[in-house]
């Protein structure tokens, strides 16, 4: 399986919104409502913002938002702060118990 | 509270074996599968594989099939991420991870990660 494919970089001034993008296959995002989105801040874990497609955990601001149309889903950060400042990664189920990762957007705040 | 904590951080040299623990604490360990996850330094997350803790059941990235074996020992709550012979190109950060309570389909839990440098 390949990697999901993402921007490699996005960026906006604070209290604008960007939206990062993720492509993939009829065997991956296509095919399910599995997609998830992940923040990493540097030398951290990642954290869980957005899953099946456009649910938010408890605890993430309704700032951060998720979609997906055909093999391509979105992720939508509303009123950038400075603290959204991270790399992204989206993942997607592949099938037969196996999972893939895009290859992360890091998000600038202007 | 959930908990995932990893083993800390190893030096190796090429061709030693290795390996590295994700003990999972504050929930019933046998119900949730672990993943593993690689991120090679300042690059992106792979997806390595995962675990059944209750019956070993196992699956690798076509990518790790093969170098790598995933185990775990459900007395102690462990889970174990296992090269026999290690390559400079293994150096990276190691992550395993949990699925939500809610959702079988998202990384909820994150261990705070094992940082394997394998440099002669």
């Amino acid at each position: 399986q390949s990697a999901l494919t993402q921007p490699p970089s996005a960026s906006g001034p604070p209290g604008q919104s960007v939206t990062i993008s993720c492509t993939g296959t009829s065997s991956d995002i296509g095919g399910y409502n599995y997609v998830s989105w992940y923040q990493q801040h540097p030398g951290k874990a990642p954290k869980h913002m957005i899953y099946e497609v456009s649910k938010r955990p408890s605890g993430v601001p309704d700032r951060f938002s998720g979609s997906k149309s055909g093999n391509t889903a979105s992720l939508t950060v509303s009123g950038l702060q400075a603290d959204d400042e991270a790399d992204y990664y989206c993942s997607s189920y592949a099938g037969s118990n196996n999972w893939v990762f895009g290859g992360g957007t890091k998000l600038t705040v202007l | 509270e959930v908990q995932l904590v990893q083993s800390g951080a190893e030096v190796k040299k090429p061709g030693e074996s290795l390996r590295i623990s994700c003990k999972g604490s504050g929930y019933s360990f046998t119900s949730y599968w672990i993943t593993w996850v690689r991120q090679m330094p300042g690059k992106g997350l792979e997806w390595m594989g995962r675990i059944d803790p209750s019956d070993s059941d196992t699956n690798y990235s076509p990518s790790f099939q093969g170098h790598v074996t995933i185990s775990v020992d459900k007395s102690i709550n462990i889970a174990y991420l296992q090269w026999n012979s290690l390559k400079a190109s293994d150096t990276a950060m190691y992550y395993c991870a949990r699925r939500s309570s809610t959702s079988f389909w998202t990384f909820a839990y994150w261990g705070q990660g094992t940082l394997v440098t394998v440099s002669s």
